[in-house]
């Protein structure tokens, strides 16, 4: 248990609808990273926060987005949804914006 | 060129014994580091090892060591003992700072089996 929380596990949703995956980093880190892991584009960075602020963007599309709360947890907020984002999305922290990142479980996004 | 090379899609080796995964990088930066992270079929990351451009050393955990050399921009990550948990697909990534923000960018995976 690398002590990233991710809710929730599996998500099913169809074609054009917005959901929001959340990420709780571990007690004390102020990093927190989004991935995407898709079995034709591998793992992919798509944000960084670090204390709240967006500190890189990776290759994040315009209908996603995200940010980071005053208690450090943060969203990503997957909106007008296409077949092609079906993925893993991994939230990954680590204690400031170098070393290693711990990754949580994932969430698996089903677009139907 | 892409930023993080494994070459080696799938590999097998026998129990006991020990295995390389090789990894090759690109990068202008002076700063970066370097890391393992192994993937079972569960599907979580797990951090393996970290090795920071300026350690002189190779880094090492338990079975876990990372061969190092950074005029061929090579970070081969060797495995001793290989046990049957260790299936799984194991990812190089490399951490740099272009700009002053931090990136990371991921390999393709290496994918390995481990023989009874």
């Amino acid at each position: 248990d690398s002590g990233v929380t991710q809710t929730p596990k599996h998500l099913i949703t169809a074609t054009g609808q917005r959901v929001t995956l959340r990420c709780s980093p571990r007690s004390g880190d102020l990093s927190v990273y989004w991935y995407q892991q898709s079995l034709d584009q591998g793992l992919q960075f798509l944000i960084h926060y670090y204390n709240g602020e967006e500190r890189a963007k990776g290759n994040i599309l315009e209908r996603f987005s995200a940010q980071q709360f005053p208690d450090l947890h943060s969203e990503l907020n997957l909106s007008s949804l296409e077949l092609g984002d079906s993925a893993l999305y991994f939230c990954a922290s680590s204690v400031d914006e170098g070393n290693e990142q711990f990754f949580g479980p994932g969430t698996r996004l089903t677009v139907l | 060129a892409q930023k993080i090379t494994q070459t080696q899609p799938g590999m097998f080796v026998q129990e006991k014994e020990a295995v390389t995964l090789d990894c090759t990088y690109d990068t202008s930066d002076q700063s970066y580091g370097l890391f393992w992270y192994k993937q079972p079929s569960s599907g979580e990351m797990i951090f393996l090892i970290y090795q920071g451009s300026y350690d002189e050393q190779n880094a090492t955990e338990g079975r876990y060591s990372l061969n190092f050399q950074k005029a061929r921009k090579s970070a081969n990550l060797v495995i001793s003992a290989s046990q049957l948990g260790d299936s799984a697909m194991y990812f190089c990534a490399m951490r740099e700072r272009p700009g002053g923000y931090q990136k990371v960018t991921f390999g393709t995976g290496t994918k390995l089996q481990v023989i009874p």
